[in-house]
């Protein structure tokens, strides 16, 4: 059973628009959020993270909506750029284990 | 800094083979971690080290056995490898308990 459930599997987007990508968790005991960008043949590198004592955070053009009451968190990216193309991984903590979901494959196109 | 380092790149074994992958981080990290990433499933933890000296089990551990050799290197090793086992094995650090994690840069298994 998935602990975080991740969605869309993949986005298409063009140039400028705002992707939004959502997760869903059940495990109350988790508290904290982060963000990963995966380029092809490389590890995932963290994007940006959040705590649940917070609604919202933001990093540049990358922005994360927390919604603890309904356990969900989203990513959105403004004015996304053809370089923005990559997989995107939400995930979840509870101590030391990380859960991640499955993965968004973002396309933006020029 | 080198970050996170892992060897080899790709490997291919046979089934009931062993090998172990190989992890150093050059950041002084306490953390230290090994995933497995599948297509359409994400990353699953198989195993940590929170520091050194201990290592716990983590989402699927069932095949695999770790050592944190030092503060530098945690290993993975597949005693007897299966198919199932195809994958790519990423190892990450960090500096404390849910702190930014920093991955290398994987390792492609393939099992035939």
């Amino acid at each position: 059973q998935q602990q975080v459930k991740q969605s869309p599997q993949s986005l298409i987007v063009q140039k400028g628009g705002i992707p939004i990508i959502n997760c869903a968790y059940e495990n109350t005991a988790f508290d904290y959020f982060p963000w990963y960008q995966q380029f092809p043949g490389k590890g995932p590198a963290l994007l940006i993270a959040i705590r649940p004592d917070v609604s919202e955070k933001k990093e540049g053009r990358f922005t994360i909506s927390f919604n603890k009451s309904a356990k969900q968190f989203s990513l959105h990216i403004m004015d996304s750029q053809p370089g923005d193309s990559a997989t995107y991984f939400c995930a979840a903590s509870n101590f030391n284990k990380f859960y991640f979901g499955s993965g968004t494959k973002l396309n933006v196109k020029p | 800094n080198a970050g996170v380092t892992q060897t080899p790149k790709f490997q291919v074994l046979k089934t009931g083979q062993s090998m172990t992958l190989q992890c150093a981080q050059d950041m002084n990290h306490n953390s230290m971690y090994w995933y497995r990433q599948d297509p359409g499933m994400g990353l699953r933890l198989i195993y940590y080290s929170a520091s050194e000296g201990t290592t716990d089990k983590g989402e699927v551990p069932n095949g695999y056995n770790v050592s944190r050799l030092n503060k530098r290197e945690f290993s993975l090793r597949l005693e007897s490898a299966a198919p199932s086992q195809t994958s790519v094995y990423f190892c990450a650090s960090s500096e404390m308990v849910r702190g930014e994690q920093y991955f290398g840069p994987g390792t492609r298994l393939t099992v035939t």
